[in-house]
């Protein structure tokens, strides 16, 4: 089975760009999660999508946001890139099928992230 | 405000020492813990997970990790490092209500190996 991928591997942007970032979970997951990784901060979560649905959302700005299509696929998008926002995104699918018994864990397979820098 | 801390940012140990790195999360409810490795280069991967029943819970590599409630600790240990442990460590909990779950992670802990 192929894991989780992430394009593109690496991205450099300027200030006030936008980005969009695409991952392709493991077949038949159904939902997605997006973390931001960076020295001293670990992984903070973005969000988490689930059948098309943003199920849950983390504490980031309303630049950052991301959508999920029919086959599962999910994009995110960050609007007027800050300095700040120079990371690495990692993307992270689960078969979670929602509910309190059967949604919580379920493990996440990590993609190989997209490190981007805004310069 | 859930959360996850890992005390040890980063570890420095000779192969063959006993390793443990511990991890808190703050919490009320139900809980389910895991950690995850991440070597460098390589993804993420998962380490070993608790959900319920024996809070002695074994992972691969020879990494094992214990929950203890009553001090909402999760720590994990290895009784003797190689240099191949040398990886980035990161500690996670899940909750959330019906229909809903998120991963919070700790900061992570950096372990060198020393050969």
């Amino acid at each position: 089975k192929a894991g989780v991928t992430q394009t593109p591997r690496y991205l450099i942007k300027t200030r006030g760009q936008q980005v969009t970032l695409s991952c392709s979970p493991i077949s038949g997951h159904r939902s997605v999660s997006w973390y931001q990784q960076t020295p001293g901060q670990g992984l903070q979560f973005l969000f988490e999508y689930f059948s098309e649905t943003q199920r849950n959302k983390g504490n980031f700005p309303g630049r950052f946001s991301g959508r999920q299509f029919s086959n599962s696929r999910s994009e995110m998008n960050v609007s007027t890139l800050e300095l700040g926002d120079s990371a690495l995104y990692l993307c992270a699918s689960s078969l979670a099928k929602g509910g309190v018994l059967s949604g919580r864990g379920n493990e996440q397979f990590f993609g190989p992230g997209t490190r981007l820098t805004v310069l | 405000a859930q959360s996850v801390s890992q005390h040890n940012h980063h570890v420095i140990l000779s192969e063959a020492a006993s390793l443990e790195l511990g991890c808190n999360y703050s919490y009320g409810g139900t809980v389910n813990l895991f950690w995850y490795v991440q070597y460098p280069g390589q993804h993420l991967q998962l380490l070993l997970k608790y959900f319920s029943g024996d809070p002695l819970v074994k992972g691969i590599k020879g990494f094992e990790a214990e929950f203890i409630k009553s001090k909402f600790s999760f720590n994990l240990r290895k009784p003797s490092v190689q240099w191949s442990d040398t990886a980035e460590y990161f500690c996670a909990v899940t909750s959330g209500g019906s229909g809903t779950y998120k991963y919070i992670f700790g900061t992570g802990t950096r372990l060198k190996v020393l050969a």
